[in-house]
């Protein structure tokens, strides 16, 4: 069974350039997050998706971050105009739905802003 | 808020040398407790998932228990492929996401 698939593997963008991921899901698994990961840092939530909906996007800053789920399987995050904070990984993982099961994670995303 | 502490931050032992990682966790209403690995330059590997006290995981040199306040990852004899960082991971009754640690960077010398 594949596993959660990101591309990007690595980006390297100037600041105030626009830059988005992509992630493709377990199969069958409905629940999406997105998580960011500084270095030496453990991963902090930026988005939950249940299916196509967005349930848990406290965490997003929403003036340069946007996401999307379309069809309730891939998702995309995309950050408009990046800023040199912004350089960390970026992890998506899935699970199943209305279970206190484990999330699998993709490889990840490593963002570098110059 | 579910917060969740890790110590030490960093534990170098060598080849065979046991011991334990802590995980300690505060939640309101304790879901799972899970306990991942993290290559360089990977995603977190899932290795364990905790429901209640008392329960105890077992994978190879790895062992996950639990109580009502903290997790326990006891190493024993491990290897150099042991190295990695160990994150633990908690979800609350009502919240689906995962809170993290910061992370146990473990390294093991041969």
């Amino acid at each position: 069974e594949a596993g959660v698939v990101q591309s990007p593997r690595y980006k390297i963008i100037e600041k105030k350039q626009p830059v988005a991921f992509w992630c493709n899901p377990i199969s069958g698994h409905n629940t999406l997050y997105w998580y960011l990961q500084n270095l030496g840092q453990g991963p902090e939530l930026l988005i939950r998706y249940e299916n196509e909906e967005a349930v848990d996007d406290s965490q997003l800053p929403k003036d340069r971050f946007s996401a999307e789920r379309l069809k309730g399987v891939d998702s995309t995050l995309k950050i408009q105009p990046a800023e040199l904070g912004d350089s960390a990984v970026y992890l998506c993982a899935s699970s199943q739905r209305d279970k206190n099961t484990e999330a699998f994670f993709g490889q990840g995303t490593r963002l570098t802003v110059v | 808020e579910d917060q969740v502490t890790q110590s030490p931050e960093a534990l170098r032992l060598q080849e065979g040398e046991s011991s334990s990682l802590n995980c300690s966790y505060t939640v309101s209403g304790l879901r799972g407790l899970f306990w991942y690995r993290q290559d360089p330059g990977k995603g977190p590997e899932f290795l364990f998932t905790l429901y209640s006290a008392g329960e105890e995981k077992e994978k190879e040199r790895l062992k996950a228990t639990l109580t009502k306040k903290e997790s326990f990852l006891h190493i024993t004899a491990p290897k150099p492929e042991d190295s990695a960082t160990y994150l633990c991971a908690v979800k609350g009754q009502g919240a689906q996401k995962l809170v993290f640690g910061q992370g146990t960077r473990l390294t093991i010398n041969p």
